[in-house]
């Protein structure tokens, strides 16, 4: 059975840094791309970026509101995957998601979600 | 960047009904990489249809996806009491960018 945890989430202030986890259990770690996905409260869901496999590079690529202040990396060793949040907004504030990437993009499975609040 | 348009925002069907709801893209899916996702209040999404009508381990088969191009479309054949929820569609045709729908949501007549 796929299990995800997600955990990280808090209160911190803008500007502020914040990484979140994700362990990953129940399928082949180092074999598919780790995607994060965020809905901010009452909102539709945003992705936020995913992470290639080693073998692909362990390339990543992010949304436009993020690039350049979040950071996705994995550590295969410990089936994990970790967002570093820099320079933290309002905006931000959110549940966070990691899931592993389908063949065709899709998100297979969800956790429960971190939640994140950035506010003063 | 391609943008997802859901339609209608509000379905409100009674249990029983056939629900359709609509997924148009800004840009040709070539590929046809569309997925569909159902979110019940207060849980995490959970995906229903991958690569326009393939679905996923242990939906039902009321639930079908299906169209081409720049249409797409999610069909609940008979909508149960636990189908009232907002569903999203979401594009992976524009790698490396995705994207999501604004959603559609269900509710009970």
């Amino acid at each position: 059975e796929v299990q995800l945890v997600e955990s990280g989430g808090a209160l911190v202030k803008p500007g502020g840094s914040l990484r979140l986890s994700c362990a990953a259990s129940g399928f082949t770690f180092n074999n598919v791309f780790m995607i994060w996905v965020r809905q901010a409260p009452g909102k539709g869901l945003e992705w936020v970026g995913h992470i290639k496999r080693k073998i692909d590079g362990g390339k990543t690529d992010y949304a436009a509101p993020v690039k350049g202040r979040f950071t996705i990396s994995r550590d295969d060793s410990k089936n994990t995957v970790y967002l570093q949040m820099n320079s933290l907004k309002t905006e931000d504030t959110a549940v966070y998601y990691c899931s592993p990437q389908g063949g065709s993009g899709e998100c297979a499975n969800w956790g429960q979600g971190t939640l994140v609040t950035v506010s003063s | 960047e391609i943008v997802l348009t859901q339609s209608p925002g509000t379905l409100s069907l009674s249990p029983g009904e056939r629900a359709t709801l609509s997924c148009r893209a800004s840009q040709n899916l070539r590929n046809r990489f569309l997925a569909w996702y159902q979110q019940r209040p207060g849980q995490a999404p959970r995906l229903l249809i991958y690569g326009t009508s393939s679905r996923a381990t242990g939906i039902p088969d009321r639930f079908s996806g299906g169209g081409s191009g720049t249409d797409f479309t999610l069909t609940i054949s008979r909508l149960e009491p636990e189908d009232f929820a907002v569903y999203y569609c979401q594009q992976y045709d524009n790698s490396p960018l995705f994207t999501f729908g604004p959603g559609t949501k269900v509710d009970i007549k």
